[in-house]
């Protein structure tokens, strides 16, 4: 079975500085992918970053990289240069083959607050 | 740019009430998914679809009902309404995951929530 877990459910960091928000996971399948997104307080959900499984490099979107540790099986979201609008819930989730469906089990999120 | 779009935006659901929140989307996507989030937490997998016709449980499925009839529309049917169903549903829908330049990424809708009293 597929599992996504997140330990720190609230982080504060100050503004213009790094942050790292951890993600663990657990599968048996050799092909999965590996996603971030953003939930600000309006509630939505905003799509940051991608991992495949297979994919040699760590995934960088801006100021979002994701530091994809395979054999440790984590995939930590690094946020650098904070900014206030970052304050907001960040979940990790997984996605397993694609012949199952694409479906995501997402973590339990991380509230990340910045403060100036 | 619709995207995903879902209705309504808030409900107030009776104990033993019947609802369908509706979902659509424009960009031609296969896959379909309703997810719930409650306070606090993620989101949990209700119900999801390969493409017309064909609908799987997910995680949490008891007390809700799917149906897809076209590629577009991916309708949630709350039957006898409960107060453990009081959440916010997300729906979402995703392009076809392994081709290349393609993540399989999940577009959400903005939600919508419901509360049973």
């Amino acid at each position: 079975a597929q599992k996504i877990t997140q330990t720190q459910p609230g982080m504060f960091v100050q503004e213009k500085e790094a942050v790292t928000l951890d993600c663990t996971y657990d599968t048996s399948d050799p092909s999965y992918g590996l996603f971030w997104y953003k939930q600000p307080s309006s509630g939505e959900m905003i799509f940051l970053i991608y991992q495949g499984s297979y994919d040699q490099q760590n995934a960088t979107e801006g100021r979002y990289s994701l530091n994809f540790q395979k054999a440790r099986k984590s995939a930590n979201l690094v946020i650098s240069a904070s900014q206030l609008g970052d304050s907001a819930m960040y979940f990790c989730a997984m996605r397993g083959p694609v012949n199952q469906g694409g479906k995501l089990i997402f973590g339990q999120g991380t509230e990340l607050s910045v403060k100036p | 740019n619709a995207g995903v779009t879902q209705t309504p935006k808030f409900r107030i659901l009776k104990i033993g009430q019947s609802m369908t929140l509706q979902c659509t989307q424009d960009m031609n996507h296969n896959y379909m998914y309703w997810y719930r989030q409650d306070p606090g937490m993620g989101l949990k997998l209700i119900y999801y679809s390969v493409g017309a016709g064909i609908t799987d449980k997910g995680e949490v499925p008891n007390g809700y009902n799917v149906s897809r009839s076209t590629t577009e529309d991916f309708p949630l049917r709350l039957e006898l309404a409960a107060p453990s169903q009081t959440s916010v549903y997300f729906c979402a829908s995703s392009g076809l995951a392994g081709k290349p330049g393609h993540t399989g990424e999940l577009f959400f809708g903005e939600g919508s929530r419901l509360t049973v009293l």
